[in-house]
């Protein structure tokens, strides 16, 4: 069974720094494209950043880019997101979600239960 | 960027009727879009990939159509369970992946 676990959300000051994770199992994690796809309270979904299998290759969305950095480790079938200089647009739900595609960019076929990112003073 | 528009914001549907829910592009997507369930406080679940493709255990009274920059999804005859917020994503040219506004199904 895939299962995938966010963890490392709260409560930040605008300008912190955040790093959350995303434990996964049930499939063969080094092949699968991950992402990061976040939702701010009673809005709708936004994607935030996609990292293939190899850490080839990886992609931000303009609102993130320069501040977020995703990463991986294989070894430990594991999710990353560093974000730093945050701001209060960021406050959101964060979902880690596979790739149906496998390796490829595609849909979501598996999402976490999300971790909460309040960014507030 | 890719723009997804979804339409009604809002559907107001009894149990047992048809809903149909319609999502277009700014640009064609070809074939690459998506469609997602969300219940308050849950995860998006995935419908309908390849446009019109059901993912795993989901119902058949869930199906999509369309290609190019027009899509639908429709779900036959509405179930309790099936009162959510749905939205729609392209996959077709990124980044960014785009999501739609989306659509809330509530109860007539």
């Amino acid at each position: 069974e895939v299962q995938l676990a966010e963890s490392g959300g709260g409560l930040v000051k605008p300008g912190g720094s955040l790093r959350l994770s995303c434990a996964a199992s049930g499939f063969t994690f080094s092949s699968s494209t991950m992402n990061w796809v976040r939702q701010a309270p009673g809005k709708g979904l936004e994607w935030v950043s996609s990292i293939t299998g190899s850490n080839s290759y990886i992609y931000y969305a303009d609102s993130v880019k320069g501040r977020f950095t995703i990463s991986r480790d294989n070894a430990k079938n594991s999710l990353y997101l560093q974000m730093n200089s945050l701001r209060t647009e960021d406050t959101a739900v964060y979902y880690c979600a596979r790739s149906g595609l496998g390796p490829e960019i595609g849909d979501f076929d598996y999402w976490g239960q999300g971790t909460l990112v309040t960014v507030s003073s | 960027e890719i723009v997804m528009t979804q339409s009604p914001a809002t559907l107001s549907v009894s149990p047992g009727e048809r809903a149909t829910l319609s999502c277009r592009a700014s640009q064609s997507v070809t074939s690459n879009l998506a469609w997602y369930q969300q219940k308050p406080g849950q995860a998006p679940r995935l419908l309908i990939y390849g446009a019109s493709t059901r993912a795993t255990l989901i119902p058949a009274r869930f199906s999509g159509s369309g290609s190019g920059t027009e899509f639908t999804l429709t779900i036959s005859s509405l179930q309790s369970e099936d009162f959510a917020v749905y939205y729609c994503q392209q996959y077709n040219n990124w980044p960014p992946l785009t999501f739609g506004g989306g659509t809330k199904v509530e109860i007539k």
